[in-house]
């Protein structure tokens, strides 16, 4: 069974900025796409953006295009999800979650999820 | 554009069932989309692909309890027997061309 294990928890001044890892163990890492998904404290799940790590290639939602940047390093079997500029409105629980389906990256359903990282900006 | 429309909350009494809703978006009656529940203070969880038809396919470990269903536009979660452990969040997701979009997610009570 694959399982996602992320970075911990983190609190950063505004302006800064936060990198959050998702190491992948027990399945194929490089084919499936992984998702970072934001949840601002008390509110719902929003899709960032995507990799598929054996190809590169890097999807984003528009909110999240240029401030965020996701990279895969295959021979870790490690994602990551960088944030720059960080303000408070960035404070939130950060999850990867892989795609289902392999040679996809946000055009499919995700399984499984990562346990979350709580990011916190603040001065 | 492809929105996905989900009732703020549901309640329901142990050992009940409820029904949650989710809502395509006009033009968008025929895509899949998938649930996936929060208990609080955890990550979500992926529970089932549901496709237009109504056919499902569960997550690992998933139990009979839950199932799923649709209607033209609208797609179901089912939860029958309700247990304690089955108060969360729960939210639809589904994804278009190197997308994908996420409900506003159903915070259900058990009674």
């Amino acid at each position: 069974q694959v399982q996602l294990v992320q970075s911990g928890a983190e609190v950063k001044k505004p302006g800064s900025s936060m990198k959050v890892s998702c190491k992948a163990s027990g399945g194929t890492f490089s084919t499936h796409g992984i998702s970072w998904v934001r949840q601002a404290p008390g509110q719902g799940l929003e899709w960032m953006g995507g990799i598929i790590p054996l190809l590169g290639k890097v999807n984003f939602a528009q909110k999240f295009q240029g401030r965020v940047a996701i990279s895969a390093d295959k021979s870790t079997s490690t994602a990551y999800m960088e944030v720059s500029s960080l303000r408070s409105e960035d404070t939130g629980v950060y999850y990867c979650a892989r795609s289902a389906v392999a040679g996809t990256s946000g055009s499919v359903w995700f399984d499984p999820w990562g346990q979350g990282t709580l990011v916190t900006v603040s001065s | 554009q492809l929105v996905l429309t989900q009732s703020p909350s549901a309640s329901a009494s142990l050992g009940a069932s409820v029904k949650l809703t989710c809502t395509l978006s006009s033009g968008h009656s025929s895509y899949a989309i998938a649930w996936h529940q929060q208990q609080p203070e955890k990550g979500p969880r992926y529970l089932m692909k549901l496709n237009s038809d109504g056919s499902h396919s569960k997550g690992d470990g998933i139990p009979d309890r839950f199932s799923g269903s649709s209607s033209g536009a609208e797609r179901y979660l089912t939860i029958s027997s309700l247990q304690s452990e089955d108060e969360a969040d729960y939210y639809c997701q589904t994804w278009g061309t190197g997308y994908s979009v996420f409900g506003g997610g159903t915070k259900l009570t058990v009674l």
